[in-house]
């Protein structure tokens, strides 16, 4: 176990909805990624959080949203919601905020848009 | 656009054998290379690394060869056994893009016993 946490581990949305999920980091990691997997794909990268600000984003539209807060945990806000959004979202964390350290992967929630 | 790939979707082993799983990369500003693991309903789990300055790295069973003149990356697995099945991701960084991973699509290993 990696200690980075992840709730909630299943969600049942309908299209147009608003979610927020939410991870915890890994002690001591005061870095975020958020990650999107589509089902027999690798892991897609949506943005990361360093310091409470965006560091960094991937190719994905704004309705993708996000935060950090003081304790590094952070939360995936993704609104209007589509069918494709249907995937795995994984965050990972580190230490190494800009630099390039390892990421620590918690177990992900599994969303389903119908 | 580059990304990284792989060679083989799947792999099927006899327990006990050596493994070996491939992994192509496109961009050559690619300096940091890691390899995960993912079993059903899990996370990526963290196997090993390699920084663009090594060409081999070892850990406990596992060796990363990294071969920067073909843009290509290995996993060697040794002594594979039933608790490594499981897809497994290569992903690469570039260190002024800050910490994003840019992942392949996977390769599915099936240990045999």
């Amino acid at each position: 176990e990696t200690g980075v946490t992840q709730s909630p581990t299943h969600l049942i949305k309908t299209r147009g909805q608003q979610v927020t999920l939410r991870c915890s980091s890994q002690s001591g990691h005061n870095t975020v990624s958020w990650y999107q997997q589509a089902l027999g794909q690798g892991p897609q990268f949506i943005f990361q959080y360093y310091r409470e600000e965006e560091n960094g984003r991937g190719n994905f539209p704004p309705r993708f949203s996000g935060l950090q807060f003081p304790n590094y945990s952070s939360e995936l806000n993704v609104n209007a919601l589509e069918l494709d959004d249907s995937a795995l979202y994984l965050c990972a964390s580190s230490s190494g905020g800009v630099k390039q350290e390892t990421q620590y992967f918690g177990p992900g929630t599994r969303l389903l848009v119908l | 656009g580059e990304s990284v790939g792989l060679h083989l979707p799947t792999l099927s082993v006899q327990e006990g054998d050596n493994s070996i799983i491939n992994c192509a990369y496109s961009n050559s500003a690619s300096d940091y290379f890691i390899w995960y693991k993912q079993e059903s309903g899990k996370g990526p789990q963290f196997i090993i690394d390699i920084r663009s300055n090594m060409d081999k790295r070892q850990g406990q069973r596992v060796t990363v060869l990294l071969n920067k003149t073909v843009k290509h990356l290995s996993l060697q697995i040794a002594a594979t056994q039933p608790g490594d099945s499981a897809v497994y991701f290569c992903a690469e960084n570039i260190n002024n893009a800050g910490n994003m991973l840019t992942f392949g699509g996977g390769t599915r290993l099936m240990v045999k016993p």
